[in-house]
């Protein structure tokens, strides 16, 4: 069955420093791939996805993820970040069952 | 655009109670999901419906039930609650088919409190 582990559960950056936020998966075929944002008291939006192509895939709000088959990973990375990126980032695998990862807390340092 | 509706929005309940979270979409999407939140453990499946009229379980399916007699309702049934339901619950719902860009849409959830 697929299954997705986010090695780090909160991760805390300066305001304009470099983020990446990790995700590596378990699944049996051609993985689908996503990340998802949670702000407080708020439902998920996406933020990016994966299916096949280029393995360098671009979201929404400057964020970007690489697509690594041989280490079976999918890292979320934005080269500057912005106060208001400080939220609950979820990598999820699959398709019709999709399945989320434990999520990243991120606090963003003034 | 109303998107997805869940109801209510909270819930205290006692154990032992039965309870029904509804939820509904207008986007005609065939796929619906029910998670649950738990700190530190994400998004949980319970149970999804790939188009009306089927269901499927999830990660965690047992102690709960759905039904999906038409596209637009998924109802998430706790037949009789225990204090580990205690969570936030989150539908959601895709196009599927042919038209699946495997984008989720989430309702707001709906926190359910089981003493």
């Amino acid at each position: 069955a697929q299954s997705v582990t986010q090695p780090d559960i909160h991760i805390t950056v300066s305001e304009g420093a470099s983020l990446e936020l990790r995700c590596n998966y378990s699944y049996g075929a051609t993985p689908y791939l996503f990340w998802y944002v949670q702000s407080p008291g708020q439902g998920l939006q996406l933020l990016l996805k994966y299916f096949s192509g280029d393995t360098l895939v671009q979201g929404i709000k400057g964020f970007e993820a690489e697509f690594k088959r041989s280490q079976s990973s999918f890292n979320l990375r934005k080269p500057s970040v912005h106060w208001s990126d400080a939220a609950e980032y979820f990598c999820a695998v699959g398709l019709n069952d999709m399945r989320f990862g434990a999520g990243t807390r991120l606090t963003v340092k003034p | 655009t109303a998107g997805i509706t869940q109801a209510p929005t909270s819930q205290i309940l006692a154990a032992g109670r039965s309870m029904t979270l509804r939820c509904t979409q207008d986007m005609r999407h065939n796929a619906m999901y029910w998670y649950r939140q738990d700190l530190g453990l994400g998004l949980r499946l319970i149970h999804y419906s790939n188009t009306a009229g089927t269901t499927g379980k999830g990660e965690v399916p047992d102690g709960y039930s759905v039904s999906r007699a038409n596209t637009d309702d998924f109802p998430l049934t706790l037949a009789s609650a225990v204090p580990s339901q205690t969570s936030v619950y989150f539908c959601a719902s895709r196009t599927g088919g042919t038209g699946n860009t495997g984008e989720l849409f989430f309702g707001e959830g709906s926190r359910l409190t089981v003493l």
